[in-house]
């Protein structure tokens, strides 16, 4: 298994234009995650999704939406780049029992580090 | 809403001495920390976790205890070794509300270990 698999590694963007985090899984979990994480800060959730065609928001939603219309992916699109979005972006996956939410082991991608200029 | 606090922010030991990194959670309904190790450019890994029906759990030199009456946690790491530096995340999962299956994640831990 690949596990966790995200693209781009980098990219710079300037300020106002969009792009779509692509990340994927192969390990046929429900639970997706986007997070972002600032220099020497920690992992703050951004949107996630409990199965496909599901998503809620996190703690910091704005300027991203997310669409989950398969079981392996769940691209991130960002509108209207702003500097503050500069941060590196990981996607993680696990598996939950829907019925109690209880968790299994949470797997993060290798991240996208994005630099909106 | 849900809080994690963890401390300390740094941590600086020598080689074979332990480490100890303590997290604190706010609901009490919380029933799943996990602890992740993420060094420097790499993505965060899990290396130990614990549900709330256990009060202890080992993997050779790392441990975490649970106190759930206190609402804290903590990661041990004996004679640790210079490849034990990096960041080290405490997270909880909490039960209740519209949660579902999130994280929330403590603020990090730069740990160092000097040779």
């Amino acid at each position: 298994n690949a596990g966790v698999t995200q693209t781009p590694k980098f990219r710079i963007l300037k300020i106002g234009q969009s792009m779509t985090l692509q990340c994927t899984q192969d390990m046929n979990h429900n639970y997706m995650y986007w997070y972002r994480q600032d220099p020497g800060m920690g992992l703050k959730l951004i949107y996630y999704s409990v199965g496909a065609g599901i998503t809620d928001k996190g703690e910091v939603p704005n300027g991203y939406n997310v669409s989950r219309s398969t079981t392996e992916d769940f691209p991130l699109r960002l509108e209207l780049a702003a500097p503050s979005q500069t941060s590196v972006y990981f996607c993680a996956s696990s598996y939950s029992i829907v019925a109690t939410h209880d968790l299994d082991t949470q797997y993060f991608g290798p991240g996208t580090r994005l630099t909106v200029l | 809403g849900e809080n994690v606090e963890q401390h300390p922010s740094t941590l600086s030991v020598q080689e074979g001495d332990s480490a100890v990194i303590k997290c604190t959670y706010s609901d009490s309904a919380s029933n799943y920390f996990p602890w992740y190790k993420q060094e420097l450019g790499k993505r965060p890994q899990l290396i130990i976790d614990i549900r709330s029906n256990v009060g202890e759990k080992k993997d050779q030199r790392i441990a975490v205890t649970l106190n759930k009456t206190a609402k804290h946690f903590s990661l041990h790491i004996t004679e640790t070794q210079p490849e034990d530096s990096a960041v080290y995340f405490c997270a909880a999962k909490f039960a209740g509300g519209t949660s579902y299956g999130k994280l929330t994640f403590g603020q990090g831990t730069i740990l160092t270990v000097h040779p």
